[in-house]
């Protein structure tokens, strides 16, 4: 079964407005996550690593103040979209390190943020 | 930096062929390289790993063996089902220790 769960799996929302994704382990903790934006045809670019209890770390070219990420506990992280536009449309995905290896990772079944 | 490249889908085969998927990658130092698997509506998962040159990893009757010499991890399996109809994604965790992922092949098998 899904040890990583994402809310929602879709939404549509208008531009100007701000989206939250919530992305949970489940039957586990986990102190980072990460977060991923998918393309169509493309593959999955690391947005940022949420490391709770302190400050996400972003990669190159990523918005911090348009990605909000907050890990909020062990099990929780959420990503805000603020003030969402049509080029933030996309399909986001979380996962949680699996172990100690950085590479092995649970994954989220993604959001698809849709913006008019 | 890191990349990854496989080749493009969508792959179509009738069930009990053989399959390949081919993945090179461009890593400085020794890269540890994954195969994930995304099934329909579902995350992606592990399917295969190799951490050092000429391991092959294994899983579900799928292979792919890590060579360095030509910096490719092609997966392979003798005799696709339906149920391996899905997004296969080659990846690898370089000298940052963050997955770097190719764009993914999409698997059709058809009886």
């Amino acid at each position: 079964g899904a040890v990583v769960s994402q809310h929602p799996s879709r939404v549509i929302c208008k531009s100007g407005t701000s989206v939250k994704i919530e992305c949970r382990s489940l039957d586990f903790q986990a102190t980072t996550m990460f977060w991923y934006r998918q393309f169509p045809k493309k593959s999955l670019m690391l947005m940022a690593t949420s490391n709770e209890g302190s400050k996400a770390t972003y990669e190159q070219g990523v918005e911090k103040d348009k990605f909000l990420i907050n890990h909020a506990s062990l099990t929780l992280s959420t990503l805000t979209v603020t003030s969402a536009h049509p080029e933030d449309s996309s399909f986001y995905i979380c996962s949680a390190p699996r172990g100690t290896s950085s590479g092995e990772q649970f994954f989220g079944p993604g959001t698809r943020l849709t913006v008019l | 930096g890191d990349s990854v490249t496989q080749m493009e889908g969508p792959v179509t085969l009738s069930e009990e062929a053989f399959l390949t998927i081919n993945c090179t990658y461009t890593a400085t130092g020794y890269p540890s390289l994954f195969w994930y698997v995304q099934y329909p509506g579902e995350g992606l998962q592990l399917l295969l790993k190799a951490t050092k040159a000429d391991d092959k990893g294994s899983n579900k009757g799928f292979e792919a063996t890590y060579r360095k010499e030509t910096t490719s991890f092609h997966l392979e399996k003798g005799s696709v089902q339906v149920s391996d109809s899905a997004v296969y994604f080659c990846a690898l965790t370089g000298t940052a220790s963050k997955l770097t992922f190719g764009t993914g092949t999409r698997l059709q098998v058809t009886l």
